[in-house]
């Protein structure tokens, strides 16, 4: 168990429809990642929160958006999703007081767009 | 941008020792990690080497070569449970602070008796 948690662990939804992905970090890490997981992609950086302030953007499409929020828990917002949409989304958390740092990444949530 | 190459599939018996190996092409960053993700779960960290060297952690060892572009995970005394995929990953040095990781496609060790 990382510590990270993650909701929902699956979702279903179709085309055109939007869902939200919670996350919670380990508890004293103040950054979070979120990376989408797809077969063809592999493992892809989205977008970093760090103490409430977006720190990164990586291969972000524009129809999502991510927040953090006081209590450090973040949500990604997925909106007229697509049947590509469908892959396996983590968020990991650091300490990033340095480079050296691992990251731990929660379970996951896999989405599914019918 | 960053692009790393590693190996997709490696099959070794239990008991030996295997090299993943990593090549990578990026214009700066902080650190080479390794991680291992088994089928369904989340990728866990193994290893870290922000210099040139070898970082010994356990059965695993990690190297980094900065000026060959280079890095590798050496798993000694395999077992069935380290059959995984394994990803190599670059924390790219962007100037925002962020240590965001660029990942390789992974690597899929298959452990046989």
């Amino acid at each position: 168990d990382s510590g990270v948690t993650q909701t929902p662990k699956h979702l279903i939804t179709a085309t055109g429809q939007r869902v939200t992905l919670r996350c919670s970090p380990r508890s004293g890490d103040l950054s979070v990642y979120w990376y989408q997981q797809s077969l063809d992609q592999g493992l892809q950086f989205l977008i970093q929160y760090y103490n409430g302030e977006e720190r990164a953007k990586g291969n972000i499409l524009e129809r999502f958006s991510a927040q953090q929020f006081p209590d450090l828990h973040s949500e990604l917002n997925l909106s007229s999703l697509e049947l590509g949409d469908s892959a396996l989304y983590f968020c990991a958390s650091s300490h990033d007081y340095t480079s050296y740092n691992e990251q731990f990444f929660g379970p996951g949530t896999r989405l599914t767009v019918l | 941008g960053q692009s790393l190459e590693q190996p997709s599939e490696v099959t070794a018996v239990e008991g030996a020792i295997v090299q993943i190996n990593c090549t990578y092409q990026t214009s700066g960053f902080y650190g080479l990690s390794w991680y291992q993700q088994h089928d369904g779960g989340a990728p866990t960290f193994l290893s870290y080497n922000a210099l040139d060297g070898l970082e010994e952690t356990g059965r695993f060892s990690s190297f980094l070569s900065r000026s060959d572009s280079y890095g590798y995970l050496l798993l000694q005394e395999l077992q069935m449970k380290d059959s995984a995929s394994y990803f190599c990953a670059v924390q790219p040095d962007s100037g925002a602070g962020s240590y965001q990781l660029t990942f390789g496609k992974g690597t899929k060790l298959s452990v046989i008796p």
